[in-house]
């Protein structure tokens, strides 16, 4: 079974651009979390989606971010416009239905914004 | 709100035991969560603790004490591929995790 994928693995942007992440869930997961975190912080929530819907977005810095999960396989979420403190780690998780608390973890896409 | 406190960075011999502590304060309590996480991976899940008292998962064991908000991973017959970051994460509803900021593990030969 493949994990969970996180692309790119590194993304290096000025301040000002428009940067897209994408994550792969494992096949078959309900449930798809965005979670970020800042060097020398905690990892911090983002969102929850349930399939395509948005269950919990309580996390969201601004409006800045924006997330997606068309159709509910993969998810996006795009930064624009992009500002320093932005950069950071991002992990996107997924688990299998409600009553699911392991959550499996990708690798993480480091944005750096310049 | 909610705050965790793990102490930073621990280091321990091949072959030992190691016991890293997590203190928590929350308004909402569901359970309790350890990851472990290789610099540069993604964290993976080690144990969800909901109940009090410990439960035991081959080297590894996590505890809970809900009345006194603290929890330990105990980590025995340590080896060198257990050096790692160890998250704490505190959970109040959904399963989603609060994280505290992680106690880098160094085992050492």
């Amino acid at each position: 079974e493949a994990g969970v994928t996180q692309f790119p693995s590194h993304s290096v942007i000025e301040k000002g651009q428009t940067v897209t992440l994408r994550c792969d869930p494992i096949s078959g997961h309900d449930n798809l979390y965005w979670y970020r975190r800042v060097m020398g912080k905690e990892i911090k929530f983002l969102l929850h989606f349930v399939k395509e819907s948005k269950q919990d977005e309580s996390g969201m810095p601004n409006n800045r971010f924006l997330a997606e999960r068309t159709g509910g396989t993969y998810s996006t979420l795009k930064v624009q416009p992009a500002e320093l403190e932005d950069s950071g780690v991002y992990f996107c998780a997924s688990s299998h239905s409600a009553g699911s608390y392991e959550q499996y973890f990708g690798p993480g896409t480091r944005l750096t914004v310049t | 709100g909610q705050n965790i406190d793990q102490p930073t960075e621990m280091t321990a011999t091949e072959g030992a035991i190691v016991q890293i502590n997590c203190t928590y304060q929350t308004s909402g309590f569901n359970g309790l969560f350890w990851y472990q996480q290789h610099a540069g991976e993604a964290p993976t899940f080690l144990s969800y603790n909901v109940l009090d008292g410990l439960e035991e998962k081959g080297r590894f064991s996590s505890f809970l004490s809900r009345s006194k908000g603290y929890s330990y991973l105990l980590l025995k017959e340590l080896q060198m591929k257990d050096s790692a970051s160890y998250l704490c994460g505190v959970s109040g509803g959904s399963y989603i995790p609060t994280f505290g900021r992680g106690t880098s593990l160094i085992v050492h030969p």
